[in-house]
């Protein structure tokens, strides 16, 4: 298996513009997380899916922040309008029910 | 809430040493423990996974151990080489959510 998959691996924007990064977790995996990492707040959950249903969003910091995982194969994480505050990077991981996560590599985002 | 804490935040060894490094969690009712290791600019590597009703895991020169009842897990690592150089993270799994909480770290220098 080739593992949790991100896309783009980095992403430079510009303050106003919207940000879309893409996950596609290792598959039979019936849950994905998305979380964010950053020096002063270390690692961070925004939201996490099961069978492809949002189970818990109380980590996604504001409004400007959506994701979706219309199948289970794929999820997004949308920011809009992005902010340099959103400057961060931005990992998906997967597992099985009470298992083992895995991590993706990540998508490094820099918003000017 | 759950909080996780990692001490030292950086440790330096010669290698050949032994490597001890400490997890400590607030609320003992967690599913299980997950033992993280991050290269710079990387993704997160899972190590080890200690479920709640085990002792202790092992792999390899890795052994981890876990004491719900006051709160502590050790990753040991024996024999330490240059590419054992990297942060390790541990977080534990809430036993009423499936939410990963986060320590902040142990940075692992080995010298040649």
């Amino acid at each position: 298996d080739a593992g949790v998959i991100q896309s783009p691996r980095h992403e430079v924007t510009e303050m106003g513009q919207e940000v879309t990064l893409r996950c596609k977790p290792i598959s039979g995996h019936d849950y994905l997380f998305w979380y964010r990492q950053t020096m002063m707040r270390g690692l961070e959950l925004l939201i996490y899916f099961n069978n492809n249903v949002p189970i818990d969003d109380s980590g996604m910091p504001e409004d400007r922040f959506s994701a979706k995982m219309p199948n289970a194969s794929f999820s997004t994480l949308k920011i809009q309008p992005s902010e340099p505050r959103d400057s961060a990077v931005y990992f998906c991981a997967s597992s099985l029910v009470y298992n083992e996560q895995f991590f993706g590599p990540g998508t490094r985002l820099t918003v000017l | 809430k759950q909080e996780v804490t990692q001490i030292p935040a950086a440790l330096s060894v010669p290698e050949g040493e032994n490597l001890v490094l400490n997890c400590s969690f607030t609320d003992s009712a967690i599913y299980n423990l997950q033992w993280f290791r991050q290269d710079p600019g990387k993704g997160l590597t899972s190590l080890l996974l200690i479920q709640s009703s085990q002792r202790e895991q092992t792999s390899g020169r890795l052994n981890a151990s876990l004491d719900k009842s006051s709160g502590r897990s050790t990753l040991y690592i024996a024999a330490s080489q240059p590419g054992d150089s990297a942060t390790y993270l541990c977080a534990a799994t809430a036993y009423n959510d499936y939410k990963l909480s986060f320590g902040a770290g142990t940075t692992v220098t080995v010298r040649a």
